[in-house]
């Protein structure tokens, strides 16, 4: 079974540009979730989507970012403009939605690194 | 919110050795701590977790203790090999979210490096 997936794996933009990240998550993962990690530091939550609602969207920098998950199956995040310290490698992560197979493990994808100049 | 403090940073054995990594989390309602391998150039993945009503859990090589009163928990990897070289990652939820996996609160990594 193919994992979470993600594109691009490494994507090179100037400031005030717009970057699109997509995740895949694994079939039948109701729960997918953003997170970032800037160089050196913590791996950081961004938002948490079951299905196509997002439940928890505390963890999104500023209104420049914008996360979208339509149809409840692969989710999109958008920065525009993206500034020098949106740096760094997004991870989206997946699982199942309560039941017996949410065992509170989050499958993650190899993540999008984002260069900002 | 919860706080998890992760040390050290880098942690350098022989093969064979032993490694510890510790964690210190701030949330004393928190109640789920796993543990994440990430390799280079590929995503986290789960290599063991830990709910609160347990104080140790161990799989082959690799156990987790938990100390709900000092609030830390650790990951021991006994019979270091090359491929256990990773960066390393605690977790925690915050308290409030009933032990679930949600929004997880990650350490900064510990990089572990296993010479031959």
């Amino acid at each position: 079974e193919a994992g979470v997936t993600q594109f691009p794996s490494h994507s090179v933009i100037e400031k005030g540009q717009t970057v699109t990240l997509r995740c895949d998550p694994i079939s039948g993962h109701d729960n997918l979730y953003w997170y970032r990690r800037v160089m050196g530091k913590e791996i950081k939550f961004l938002l948490h989507f079951v299905k196509e609602s997002k439940q928890d969207e505390s963890g999104m920098p500023n209104n420049r970012f914008l996360a979208e998950r339509t149809g409840g199956t692969y989710s999109t995040l958008k920065v525009q403009p993206a500034e020098l310290e949106d740096s760094g490698v997004y991870f989206c992560a997946s699982s199942f939605y309560r039941g017996p197979r949410d065992t509170g493990e989050l499958f993650f994808g190899e993540g999008s690194r984002l260069t900002v100049l | 919110g919860e706080n998890v403090e992760q040390h050290p940073s880098t942690l350098s054995v022989q093969e064979g050795d032993s490694a510890v990594i510790k964690c210190t989390y701030s949330d004393s309602a928190s109640n789920y701590f796993p543990w994440y391998k990430q390799e280079l150039g590929k995503g986290p993945q789960l290599i063991i977790d830990i709910r609160s009503n347990v104080g140790e859990k161990k799989d082959q090589r690799i156990a987790v203790t938990l100390n709900k009163t000092a609030k830390h928990f650790s990951l021991h990897i006994t019979e270091t090999q090359p491929e256990d070289s990773a960066v390393y990652f605690c977790a925690a939820p915050p308290g409030r979210s009933g032990g679930s996996n949600y929004k997880l609160t990650f350490g900064k990594g510990t990089l572990l490096t296993v010479n031959p």
